[in-house]
């Protein structure tokens, strides 16, 4: 079955700090994507990053970084000096390939609430 | 170009009420989705739809119904509404190109029922 596991509920960082956040997902599939989701105090959505099983380099973008690594089935996440406006829930979603008629049902961890102090 | 949008943000009903949260999207998105959040649990899949007039069952569906008449609009019904069904109501919505692609999800319905 699939699954999703973002053990840390909560991390306070002080503005500055690189902080990571931890997705570890089980799947029986060899097709699958990844995703992070942000969802800042104002409760919508936004969408960060995709990543398919089949693509396993690291991404960088800005102060933004996911490390992915099929070996441990983790797909983690690195902000680098963190600002206060990182402040938000974080969700890492799993969706098993897409054949063709069916839809691609996400499977989300139970977030990580991140709290930067300034 | 609006994305997806929710009507309405918020609501409270009674136990035993009915009504239906509707959720709108103007990118001619075939694929579309509602979630429930609940603290603790992420978001869960209740209901999701492939196309007009296709409806399927998700993760959570007991006590709610959909309908997708109109392919820009996804319904999400409660017959008889209970506690449980307090809760945070996000749809979501996706292109058909193949391969998996991101959801985009609008505002959130925060719905109390006491």
């Amino acid at each position: 079955a699939q699954k999703v596991t973002q053990a840390q509920t909560e991390i306070s960082v002080v503005e500055k700090e690189d902080v990571t956040l931890d997705c570890v997902y089980e799947t029986r599939d060899t097709t699958y994507y990844l995703f992070w989701y942000k969802q800042p105090p104002s409760g919508e959505l936004v969408f960060l990053i995709r990543r398919n099983s089949f693509d396993e380099q690291n991404e960088i973008s800005g102060r933004y970084s996911w490390n992915f690594q099929k070996s441990t089935s983790s797909f983690n996440f690195t902000i680098t000096a963190s600002q206060v406006v990182d402040s938000a829930v974080y969700f890492c979603a799993l969706s098993e390939a897409w054949y063709g008629g069916a839809t691609n049902k996400l499977i989300f961890g139970t977030g990580t609430l991140l709290a930067v102090q300034p | 170009n609006a994305g997806v949008t929710q009507t309405p943000k918020f609501r409270v009903l009674k136990t035993g009420q009915s009504m239906t949260l509707l959720c709108a999207q103007d990118m001619n998105h075939e694929y579309m989705y509602w979630y429930r959040q609940d603290p603790g649990m992420g978001l869960r899949l209740i209901h999701y739809s492939v196309g007009e007039g296709t409806t399927a069952k998700g993760e959570v569906p007991d006590g709610y119904n959909v309908s997708r008449l109109k392919k820009q609009n996804f319904l999400l019904g409660l017959e008889s509404a209970a506690p449980s069904q307090t809760s945070v109501y996000f749809c979501a919505s996706e292109p058909s190109l193949a391969g998996v692609h991101e959801q985009y999800f609008g505002p959130g319905t925060r719905l109390t029922v006491t």
